[in-house]
């Protein structure tokens, strides 16, 4: 049961670069999500889909893009990379509707120099 | 925007003692969750709390969601070192986009 994996689990690119952090999960779960890890900060939501070629903007999009073409996969592009965008990154699922857990990826420590 | 806030933001403690964070909405929530991240991992769920002044227990922890809604809390009776962690109280919006809490740092020692 591989549940949902993250790829690379690190990675240090340059500034303005871009990078692509890869999500699969293995639950056919409809809604996935990118959640950035900050010191001070918390964790924050990037973007999220709720299904397959449905995708919206969280509190911190600015500098991400992200698709959907299939229900297990969901990538995350640093267009751009920015020291600022130094972070962990948590991909998550979960099943539709209300009242559902959250499951997290082991994370992508992603630092830009 | 809505604030979801804990204290304390750190906590020291003996094992054997207990610990308590508390969890504190800007606004009126409908279900609260709970989730612990250990050092250098990723949060794993714990609970769920649906109802007004609900009250679950898990062995040694104790979740309460306050009468209001507002706010909730986790007790953890007798610590172990296993406990260490970061528990972060969070609130799951629609599609089930959780807005997390600031998070409480908890370190035992032995």
């Amino acid at each position: 049961d591989a549940g949902i994996t993250q790829s690379p689990r690190y990675k240090i690119t340059e500034t303005g670069r871009q990078v692509t952090l890869m999500c699969h999960q293995t639950w056919s779960h409809s809604y996935m999500f990118w959640y950035r890890q900050d010191l001070g900060h918390g964790l924050r939501l990037i973007y999220y889909s709720a299904a397959a070629d449905i995708t919206d903007k969280g509190e911190v999009p600015d500098g991400y893009v992200v698709s959907r073409s299939k229900t297990e996969n969901f990538p995350l592009t640093l267009e751009s990379a920015t020291r600022s965008q130094t972070s962990v990154y948590f991909c998550a699922s979960s099943r539709q509707g209300s009242n559902t857990e959250a499951f997290f990826g082991q994370g992508t420590r992603l630092t830009v120099v | 925007g809505q604030q979801v806030m804990q204290i304390p933001q750190y906590q020291h403690v003996q094992e054997g003692e207990d610990f308590t964070t508390y969890c504190n909405s800007s606004t009126t929530l409908s279900n609260i969750q709970w989730y612990k991240q250990r050092p250098g991992g990723h949060p794993v769920f714990l609970i769920q709390l649906v109802k007004s002044g609900e009250v679950k227990k898990q062995k040694r922890l104790t979740f309460q969601f306050g009468e209001a809604k507002k706010n909730s809390s986790l007790h953890i009776t007798a610590t172990q070192t296993t406990d260490v962690g970061t528990y972060f109280c969070a609130d799951p919006t629609g599609f089930q986009k959780l807005v997390f809490g600031t998070g409480t740092r908890l370190l035992v020692s032995p």
